[in-house]
C-alpha cells in the first residue's frame, strides 16, 4: 500500500459526459501528479500540483483540468467525454515539487461507451 | 522532450535465473532514472532509482546501472522468483520549460517460470 488513494476505482460513463476523479496524497506529501494509462499511449504525464499551484504540465487535453485543494488532495475533471479517453488514471504523490520518489495509487479506471 | 525506449517487451525466466531489462533515453541532461513494478490491476510500485552522478545501485535482489555516456541504463534482477512476474517500467527525469517531468518506456512484461 502505497498511502495514496483514489477514488472511485471504477468509472463507467457516456461519450460526452463529465466525470471526477479524486485522489488523496500520502501524508506529508506536497505534490500530486496525474498520469493517463493506455495500452497505446503507455503511461504518459498529465499534469502536477504542488501546494495547491499548478507546476508542470504534460499531454493534458483541454477538455481535461484539474485542481489541488487546501487540505492537498486533488480532483482530475474529465469533460466532453469520447471513447479514446477510456483509460486507467493514475494519481502520484512525492514530498517535493521535482518528480522524484513518486509513489502511485491504485488508479480509477475509466470506461466510456 | 525526453524519449525513452524500453527492450524487451517481454521477458520470460526460469525461477532463479536473472532478468535484465535495459532503457535508453534521448535528453542527456536527465538526471533521476526510476524503475516502476506494476502488478495486475494495480498502481506502478517504485522499487529503485538512481541518478546520474551515481553509476550502479543496488537494493537486495535487483540493481540499476546506468552508462550517462551511452544514455542508458538497465534493470537487474538476479534469483527470480514468481513474485517478480509484472510489468516493468524505466522512466527518466528530463527539464522542459523550467519544469521537470518523467518520460516512461513502453514496459516490460517479465514472467517467472516455477
Amino acid at each position: 500500500d502505497s498511502g495514496v488513494t483514489q477514488t472511485p476505482k471504477h468509472l463507467i460513463t457516456a461519450t460526452g459526459q463529465r466525470v471526477t476523479l479524486r485522489c488523496s496524497p500520502r501524508s506529508g506529501d506536497l505534490s500530486v501528479y496525474w498520469y493517463q494509462q493506455s495500452l497505446d499511449q503507455g503511461l504518459q504525464f498529465l499534469i502536477q500540483y504542488y501546494n495547491g499551484e499548478e507546476r508542470a504540465k504534460g499531454n493534458i487535453l483541454e477538455r481535461f483540468s484539474a485542481q489541488q485543494f487546501p487540505d492537498l488532495h486533488s480532483e482530475l475533471n474529465l469533460s466532453s467525454l469520447e471513447l479514446g479517453d477510456s483509460a486507467l488514471y493514475f494519481c502520484a504523490s512525492s514530498v517535493g515539487l521535482a518528480h522524484t520518489e513518486q509513489f502511485f495509487g491504485p488508479g480509477t479506471r475509466l470506461t466510456v461507451l | 522532450g525526453e524519449n525513452v525506449e524500453q527492450h524487451p517487451s517481454t521477458l520470460s525466466v526460469q525461477e532463479g535465473d536473472s532478468a535484465v531489462i535495459k532503457c535508453t533515453y534521448s535528453d542527456s541532461a536527465s538526471n533521476y532514472f526510476p524503475w516502476y513494478k506494476q502488478e495486475l490491476g494495480k498502481g506502478p510500485q517504485l522499487i529503485i532509482d538512481i541518478r546520474s552522478n551515481v553509476g550502479e545501485k543496488k537494493d537486495q535482489r535487483i540493481a540499476v546501472t546506468l552508462n550517462k555516456t551511452a544514455k542508458h541504463f538497465s534493470l537487474h534482477i538476479t534469483e527470480t522468483q514468481p513474485e517478480d512476474s509484472a510489468v516493468y517500467f524505466c522512466a527518466a527525469r528530463y527539464l522542459l520549460s523550467n519544469d521537470y517531468k518523467l518520460s516512461f518506456g513502453a514496459g516490460t512484461t517479465v514472467t517467472v517460470r516455477a
